[in-house]
Order: C-alpha cells, then structure tokens, then sequence
C-alpha cells in the first residue's frame, strides 16, 4: 500500500536558520512523483516543490530544497534561511503515476512549522 | 484567470440535510479531484475525475456522490449529511499525463454538520 509518513507533528525554528522537515514514503511503484505543499492560517494549499522519482538532482525552488535518498524512500523538505511568513503547516504527498493511469495525491499528516523571531 | 474557486466557502448543515458543493476551474485541466481534510490528518481524496462525464471512487467516497457534466465543473454532493462529514473540503484540478504537473487547489470550503 501506498504511505506518506511525516513524523514530526511540529517544529520551531529561529528566523533566518534553516529547518529540515521529514517525510518518508512507502510504494512498489518504479515511477512516481513526491510533492510538497505549504497551508498557511488562511486555509489554501500552495504548491511548493517537486521530485520525480528519476530525477538525478534534487529539485530546488528559491530557498525551498529536497533532500530526495531514493533507497531511504525519504523526501525532506530543507527551508533555508526561514522567514516569519514561513510559519504553517506543511504537507509531503505522492503521487502514483502508473496506477491506472490517474494522477491521484496521497497525503502525509502534515508537520506544523513555527518560525520564532 | 481564476484558477480553481470552490462555492460556498461556510456552510453549517443538520443532521439529514443535503447539499452540494460547486467547484469551477478555468484552466481546461483534465483532471479534478475533491479531497476532505480532518484535523491531524492530511487530505484524503473523496472522488475523482478524469474527464468530463467520467468520475470515479477515491479513498473515501462512502456518504458522497459527484458530477462532472462540464469540463470546467465538479460538483460534490451530500445526500443526507452526517456529524462525521464535518471537515474542511477542498477540491483540485490539474493536467493529464504530464509527470509533474501539480495539482491547483482551490481555497477550500468549511462544513460543519450539527
């Protein structure tokens, strides 16, 4: 079966340090993709940052990394230098791109991420 | 461009009543998916579709029905809501086949069922 795990329910961190956040996954799928999303207080889910499963290099978008170990089946976001807007909760997803052919997101729990001045 | 916008954004239902949710997405994206999202946990997909007509089960599709009569519409429905429903629903949209293509969320809708 198909499993996001994300261990850590919260983290804090000093303004201007970088935070790792943890995600593992679970699939006996050879090609999938593994995302994040960020979920500010006001509800929305903001795309962050995306790996597939081949891809050599970790992907990087601004001060947003992804700390992708293929046989560890781990994807830690890395936010660098974080900033007080940074502070939400953060969800790993996966998605299976071969599972009848449909583009379906299975979510971990999320980790809550609090950014301290 | 709007992107994808879910109707109503609150709505507080009895035990029994029914309802149906509108999403509206006018990025001619194949896919749309409406996922529920309770406290401590992640969304979980409800149902799905991938193209318009056609619909199909997610993870946890029991108490909900939906249609997709318009490439752009996905319309979620409870028939006789119950307490469990309460949650926050958002639905997505997002393009067929390319790898790494996200999905776009839309600003989700808050049910409470009493």
């Amino acid at each position: 079966a198909q499993k996001i795990t994300q261990t850590q329910p919260g983290m804090f961190v000093q303004e201007k340090e970088a935070v790792t956040l943890d995600c593992t996954y679970d699939t006996s799928d050879q090609s999938y993709g593994l995302f994040w999303y960020k979920q500010p207080s006001s509800g929305e889910m903001i795309f962050l940052i995306y790996q597939g499963s081949y891809d050599e290099q970790n992907a990087t978008e601004g001060r947003y990394s992804l700390n992708f170990q293929k046989a560890r089946k781990s994807a830690n976001l890395v936010i660098s230098a974080s900033q007080l807007g940074d502070s939400a909760m953060y969800f790993c997803a996966m998605r299976s791109l071969f599972s009848g052919g449909y583009n379906k997101l299975i979510f971990g729990a999320g980790t809550r991420l609090a950014v301290h001045p | 461009n709007a992107g994808v916008t879910q109707t109503p954004k609150f709505r507080v239902l009895k035990t029994g009543q029914s309802m149906t949710l509108l999403c509206a997405q006018d990025m001619n994206h194949e896919y749309m998916y409406w996922y529920r999202q309770d406290p401590g946990m992640g969304l979980r997909l409800i149902h799905y579709s991938v193209g318009e007509g056609t619909t199909a089960k997610g993870e946890v599709p029991d108490g909900y029905n939906v249609s997709r009569l318009k490439k752009q519409n996905f319309l979620l429905g409870l028939e006789s809501a119950a307490p469990s429903q309460t949650s926050v629903y958002f639905c997505a949209s997002g393009f067929a086949g390319s790898r790494d293509d996200e999905q776009y969320f839309g600003p989700g809708t808050r049910l409470t069922v009493t």
